[in-house]
């Protein structure tokens, strides 16, 4: 059972352009979290999606980001008109449709925004 | 979610045993312990989950008291790979979806 995979691992965007940040879920895992982690800080909540819903965006900015979990593929978090701070490595994590707060962790995916 | 409190840092050697404790006196009742370990340029793992007393798998155990209001981690006989950020968690299993909430953990690094 493969485990959550993120692509691409690192993405080099210049300021202003668009990050696309792609996370496929353990088989199995219908919900899908995405972290921020920034330079020697501990991960950050950003956004709990299912299925075609987002559940909690309570640690999105309110701007440039978004995100989804379409019916089919990869959950997106998209991140619009990039900026320098929004230089991190950013998570995502999957956990099954039961009782549990155990989530698996993707290797990430590093954005630098020169 | 309780708010938890543990060592920034920890040294050790090869060979020892490690001990890492964290506060969280606010705990709620229905409130679960975890531990995740992070490597450097890779996601967190789940180490171990507990609720009180002792619970122990193949790569850690952990100690509750009573009080529920500490707990800790011990990595028996560390090696060289242990090197990594641990952190801990208190919240509720009966939320699926809850967002984790993470401190700064503590970095262990462990030397030859």
């Amino acid at each position: 059972n493969a485990g959550v995979m993120q692509n691409p691992r690192h993405l080099v965007r210049r300021r202003g352009q668009e990050a696309r940040l792609r996370c496929s879920p353990m088989k199995g895992h219908s919900h899908v979290y995405w972290y921020r982690q920034l330079p020697e800080e501990g991960l950050k909540f950003m956004v709990y999606l299912q299925k075609e819903n987002i559940i909690d965006e309570s640690g999105m900015p309110k701007e440039r980001f978004s995100a989804e979990f379409p019916k089919e593929g990869p959950s997106i978090l998209r991140i619009q008109q990039v900026v320098r701070g929004d230089s991190a490595a950013y998570f995502c994590a999957s956990s099954p449709p039961m009782v549990t707060d155990t989530q698996y962790f993707g290797p990430g995916t590093r954005l630098t925004v020169l | 979610l309780a708010k938890t409190t543990q060592p920034i840092s920890m040294d050790s050697y090869e060979g020892q045993e490690v001990n890492i404790t964290c506060s969280h006196n606010n705990i709620a009742t229905n409130d679960y312990i975890t531990w995740y370990q992070q490597f450097p340029s890779q996601g967190p793992r789940f180490i171990i989950q507990g609720y009180k007393t002792k619970v122990t798998n193949e790569v850690a155990s952990l100690f509750i008291p009573a009080d529920r209001k500490s707990s800790t981690l011990s990595l028996p006989r560390v090696s060289l790979s242990d090197t990594a950020v641990y952190y801990c968690l208190v919240g509720p299993r009966e939320e699926p979806g809850t967002a984790l909430i993470f401190g700064k953990g503590t970095t262990l690094s462990v030397s030859s």
